[in-house]
């Protein structure tokens, strides 16, 4: 299958600072990817649907100012935390899906654990 | 009601066993499901994926899909103790601008 990157793996900052979060596709061009967030023994919940070249669109309760996201190439979506604070500390999870290819899977990041101090 | 439902478990089969994991969603004009496995720590790996209704088999698994009852389903059989994971359902609908819907989750546990 198609190979997605996310990094760093696992990070810890200080409640108040930012924290960024890459994801790449890296064999294929994903017009779409998607965040999600997990807290433990809970499922994955998606925070924001990330678009190249245009404004995330992001689920009902996310606040969009806080989880700042980024697509600005076919391969690359970021998603920054800002002034993170000790809730914040989740499982973040990006997946892409190739682009036009609407219905088929999509293919998940490692995935990467975020502890707000 | 969720968009897509499963039974959280936990679902105990001996090893050996046929594993049987179910799934329903609300949205009629649903297109593509999937079947993902998780680990404890570890991101959704994809295991199976399904368009059309009837079976769909590879290998020890088999995703069986009623587009009618809203039904869907993964088979595991000769159950390994590897197999104890998360198993997620997801729903696809073109009309949701290609957002992916997860399930809950399903925890199956393979006793030896």
């Amino acid at each position: 299958g198609a190979v997605v990157s996310q990094h760093p793996s696992w990070v810890i900052c200080k409640s108040g600072t930012s924290v960024k979060i890459e994801c790449r596709s890296l064999d294929f061009q994903a017009t779409t990817m998607f965040w999600y967030r997990q807290f433990p023994k809970q499922s994955l919940m998606l925070m924001a649907t990330s678009n190249e070249g245009s404004k995330a669109t992001y689920e009902q309760g996310v606040e969009k100012d806080k989880f700042l996201i980024n697509h600005a190439s076919l391969t690359l979506s970021t998603l920054t935390v800002t002034s993170a604070h000790p809730e914040d500390s989740s499982f973040y999870i990006c997946s892409a899906r190739e682009e036009g290819a609407w219905d088929t899977e999509a293919f998940f990041g490692q995935g990467t654990r975020l502890t707000v101090v | 009601q969720k968009e897509v439902e499963q039974n959280s478990g936990p679902l105990s089969v001996p090893e050996g066993a046929i594993a049987s994991l179910n799934c329903t969603y609300s949205d009629r004009v649903s297109q593509s499901f999937f079947w993902y496995r998780q680990y404890s720590g570890k991101s959704p790996e994809l295991i199976m994926s399904i368009y059309s209704n009837g079976d769909k088999e590879d290998g020890r698994f088999t995703a069986q899909l009623n587009k009618a009852s809203q039904y869907v389903s993964l088979l595991i059989r000769d159950s390994q103790p590897s197999d104890s994971a998360t198993y997620l359902c997801a729903v696809s609908t073109y009309s949701s601008a290609s957002k992916i819907i997860f399930g809950s989750g399903t925890r199956l546990s393979i006793r030896p």
